[in-house]
């Protein structure tokens, strides 16, 4: 049971823009970076935001991040039929002295 | 360009344990932070533990204390990562991860930036 709450599910039409809310507490987003991964069917998980709203090389500008108290906000505009896959929030746990994921949300291009 | 690969699908019995491999390369080994991540079918990432060689000692998720072992091996730049006491809901993919950095206490606190490929596990 995670610590993280995602929602299950976004969609959106291709070329319009979606966000994905990660809620934590005080002892994770609320005290630490945040960062999101995407996963598409049958792959690793891919690094697409670290420290809240930095993207690693070779992400492009249509992803950004962004934490306010104890949530953060993965934003995708431009969606593209490539963006389907499972997106996870994650970061540390001082409580838990855990790396913790959010439950991931499925994004859905209409 | 760091890489990490990870050992070939393994079934095992309940109750038996696994160990799952990850070989880096590129980089600086010894100076990683090195985690493994676990996700069931259908299901979420799960966190499992960690460690960065320079300090030494692993750090575990406290739902895995006593049963996995996170090591090492600076001579070869592998990690491994034994889970003892399988049970059948655990027949999931094990990932090793590579932080892009990690507090000065030795957290791997950073957003993993390289992934290996995923070792599938069955237990049956």
């Amino acid at each position: 049971q995670s610590v993280l709450t995602q929602p299950p599910s976004v969609s959106a039409a291709s070329g319009q823009r979606v966000t994905i809310s990660c809620s934590g507490s005080s002892s994770n987003i609320g005290n630490n970076f945040v960062s999101w991964y995407q996963q598409l069917p049958g792959t690793a998980p891919k690094l697409l935001i670290y420290d809240n709203n930095k993207r690693p090389s070779g992400i492009p500008d249509r992803f950004s991040g962004s934490k306010s108290g104890t949530s953060a906000t993965l934003g995708i505009t431009g969606l593209q039929a490539g963006d389907e896959a499972d997106y996870f929030c994650g970061t540390w746990d001082t409580r838990l002295s855990a790396y913790v994921f959010g439950t991931g949300t499925e994004v859905t291009v209409l | 360009q760091v890489q990490l690969v990870q050992s070939g699908a393994e079934v095992k019995r309940p109750g038996s344990s696994v160990t799952v491999s990850c070989k880096t390369s590129g980089g600086i080994f010894r100076s990683f932070a090195i985690n493994w991540v676990r996700q069931a079918p259908g299901q979420g990432l799960e966190w499992m533990g960690g460690i960065i060689p320079i300090f030494g000692t692993p750090i575990y998720a406290q739902k895995f204390q006593g049963r996995v072992t996170i090591t090492a091996d600076e001579f070869t730049n592998t990690a491994y990562m034994e889970l003892t006491s399988l049970r059948s809901e655990e027949s999931v993919v094990y990932f090793c991860a590579k932080s892009l950095y990690y507090s000065g206490s030795g957290t791997p606190s950073g957003g993993m930036d390289v992934w290996g490929q995923g070792t599938t596990v069955t237990v049956s």
